[in-house]
């Protein structure tokens, strides 16, 4: 089934950028998603991007996906305090479930 | 946008009783509905998988007699844990499907302590 990768920490310092990686098995999701959970919340969808685009770019926001590889990664310009939170990777599997990374938990440092 | 509405937000209970968790879809019609759990620091981990007027789909080593799944209505999924454990402590997620490109909506989630 799918399987979806990603590093578990990030640490950034406030003003540069951010950028989380996430690798995948499957290639048959139509969508890749980056869901953004802040603490003791549900999960916010931040942005997708559809499988035949290389780049998405929406604000401070930009994904790339290398479909060749089955890479996907999130891109924050200028990150701020309030982007501290746990990022997911997402891709939806043959049976129609998302599966998630692990998260990766964006620290920001003054 | 599509909106999921994931209540209560928290609960304590006591070891022994069974709490009932309820999400609704407010403008729109979740046919499908997902529910996740999750550890402190770990990911979501998919536990069924309910459809409006049928019994629900459990993943592999979910007990579909302690996590009641039901999804009477187009609008509403309720999860019950019956006789809750201390070690069913999580974070409880739901999800529903809309027919949209960003197509799965989640719940603000349940903090689920048993004392």
């Amino acid at each position: 089934g799918e399987d979806v990768e990603q590093s578990l920490f990030l640490s950034v310092r406030e003003g540069d950028s951010s950028v989380i990686n996430c690798t995948y098995t499957d290639s048959s999701s139509t969508y890749l998603y980056w869901y953004k959970q802040e603490p003791g919340a549900g999960l916010q969808l931040l942005t997708y991007i559809f499988s035949n685009m290389d780049m998405k770019q929406d604000q401070r926001l930009t994904v790339l996906l290398n479909k060749k590889d089955k890479h996907l990664s999130l891109r924050i310009a200028d990150t701020q305090t309030g982007d501290s939170a746990i990022y997911f990777c997402a891709g939806v599997g043959r049976d129609d479930k998302i599966i998630f990374g692990k998260g990766t938990r964006l620290h920001i440092l003054p | 946008g599509a909106v999921v509405s994931q209540h209560p937000s928290r609960v304590i209970c006591k070891s022994g009783t069974s709490v009932k968790i309820e999400c609704r879809s407010l403008d729109f019609q979740a046919t499908t509905m997902f529910w996740y759990r999750q550890f402190p620091k770990q990911s979501l981990m998919l536990m069924a998988t309910s459809n409006e007027g049928s019994k629900a789909t459990y993943e592999q080593g979910v007990e579909k007699d302690k996590f009641l799944i039901n999804h009477a209505s187009l609008t509403l999924s309720t999860l019950t844990v019956t006789s809750a454990h201390p070690e069913d402590s999580s974070f409880y997620i739901c999800s529903a499907r809309a027919r949209t490109v960003d197509g799965y909506t989640f719940g603000s989630g349940t903090r689920l302590t048993v004392v």
